[in-house]
């Protein structure tokens, strides 16, 4: 079956501009995750969804970061008035409920801010 | 909190020949998960083995095995008889187990490189 996909999987843009960030999750799973990946470093937590409930946003830098899982399937992470500091690869993962902790990973969003 | 460490930021393997990989965990829990995850030039995100903190027996998968020393909270990666597609960066993780899904805590990599 299709595995997560994530959309748009490059995208650049000026300081100060918002961008959002879609994830497309493997159908079914419960569960949903957005990790934050800089260069040569393993992927940070930003937040995380059971269904449509977003159950942890510890992870989320400050306050321009939100994301929302309106139906309990497709997600967005969405930057307000971007940083350079912001540019990373930002991930997506799902799992079904109760699997031990695996989650499947999409492909990422390359964003760069200039 | 819960952190994982990788000391080793590089290796290098001769094709066929078998390297260990480090990983060491800090947590206060007793139900939890261990991960190691690939990451090839493409940067997918590549589940390689999975170990239950409650399971003694370390886990298998092919070429991949774990030294997993609960009490020393060690989680060793062994990749035997090495291939040139093993080259990648390798990230452990850990999460917390308790029937619910929870997020992953990385380390911070180790680039393996593997000469012909």
């Amino acid at each position: 079956g299709a595995g997560v996909s994530q959309s748009p999987r490059y995208k650049v843009t000026k300081r100060g501009q918002d961008v959002a960030l879609r994830c497309d999750p493997i159908s079914g799973h419960v569960s949903l995750y957005w990790y934050r990946q800089a260069l040569g470093q393993g992927p940070e937590f930003l937040t995380y969804f059971n269904y449509e409930a977003q159950q942890d946003k510890s992870g989320l830098p400050n306050d321009r970061f939100s994301a929302e899982r309106p139906e309990g399937s497709i997600s967005t992470l969405t930057i307000q008035r971007t940083e350079q500091r912001d540019s990373a690869m930002y991930r997506c993962a799902s799992s079904p409920w109760g699997t031990s902790g695996e989650q499947y990973f999409g492909p990422g969003t390359r964003l760069t801010v200039t | 909190a819960q952190t994982v460490t990788q000391s080793q930021p590089e290796m290098s393997v001769q094709e066929a020949e078998t390297v260990t990989l480090s990983c060491t965990y800090d947590t206060s829990e007793s139900d939890y998960y261990l991960f190691w995850y690939k990451q090839p030039p493409s940067r997918q995100m590549i589940l390689v083995i999975r170990q239950e903190a409650y399971k003694q027996q370390n886990a298998t998968e092919n070429r991949f095995s774990v030294n997993f020393q609960k009490a020393a909270k060690s989680f060793s990666l062994k990749i035997s008889d090495s291939q040139l597609g093993d080259a990648a960066m390798y990230f452990c993780a850990y999460t917390l187990g308790g029937g619910a899904t929870n997020k992953l805590i990385f380390g911070t990599g180790t680039l393996l490189a593997v000469q012909p």
